[in-house]
């Protein structure tokens, strides 16, 4: 089935700083790639809808400036942390859809845990 | 009202048991209906993907949709201590964006 990849799995970072995160499809192409957001025991939230050669779309509330999301390639997005803070620590996940097959679901990856301290 | 309900549970079962897990909504227009199911620090893994209403079995899961009642359930036949995780639904009115329940916490004890 389609395999999507997302790296790193874990960082923890200082205040201020900017931290990458990147999801691939590995054996499809995706126009279109998802970023959530998970806090603990909670569900997944949305955050934006990554679209490849184009700007994203980000839902109510979540700030662009700050997260800001790269879909250069039909394999790769990437969502970076602007001058994270320790409110920004979560568990993001990004989500992707092989769209040759019409009677499967997203795919997700395996999420990367942000701590800022 | 959130778009979608479910019962965080948590939930426990002996080794063997069916478990059936629940998730209702409001929206009448979604058509699209996913169960995952996610470990601790991990991310949400597929186990049912369906259309519309009726029912869909996998092996030992069994998703129903009843667009009627807006209610949708899964259900897992001889469970497993495997099975322990934590389960999530998902709908869409287009297939493209999705709205997820807050996860229902099952365990099961060997």
């Amino acid at each position: 089935g389609a395999v999507v990849s997302q790296h790193p799995s874990w960082v923890i970072c200082k205040s201020g700083t900017s931290v990458k995160i990147e999801c691939r499809s590995l054996d499809f192409q995706a126009t279109t790639m998802f970023w959530y957001r998970q806090f603990p025991k909670q569900s997944l939230m949305l955050m934006a809808t990554s679209n490849e050669g184009s700007k994203a779309t980000y839902e109510q509330g979540v700030e662009k400036d700050k997260f800001l999301i790269n879909h250069a390639s039909l394999t790769l997005s990437t969502l970076t942390v602007t001058s994270a803070h320790p409110e920004d620590s979560s568990f993001y996940i990004c989500s992707a859809r092989d769209q040759r097959h019409s009677s499967s679901g997203y795919t997700f990856g395996s999420g990367t845990r942000l701590t800022v301290v | 009202q959130k778009e979608v309900e479910q019962d965080p549970g948590p939930l426990s079962v002996p080794e063997g048991a069916i478990v059936s897990l629940n998730c209702t909504y409001s929206n009448s227009a979604f058509q699209y209906f996913m169960w995952y199911r996610q470990y601790s620090r991990k991310g949400p893994e597929l186990l049912m993907y369906t259309y519309s209403s009726g029912n869909k079995e996998d092996g030992r899961f069994t998703a129903q949709v009843d667009k009627s009642s807006k209610y949708i359930s899964l259900f897992i036949r001889d469970s497993q201590p495997s099975d322990s995780a934590t389960y999530l639904c998902a709908m869409s009115v287009s297939g493209n964006q999705f709205y997820f329940g807050t996860g229902t916490s099952l365990t099961v004890i060997p």
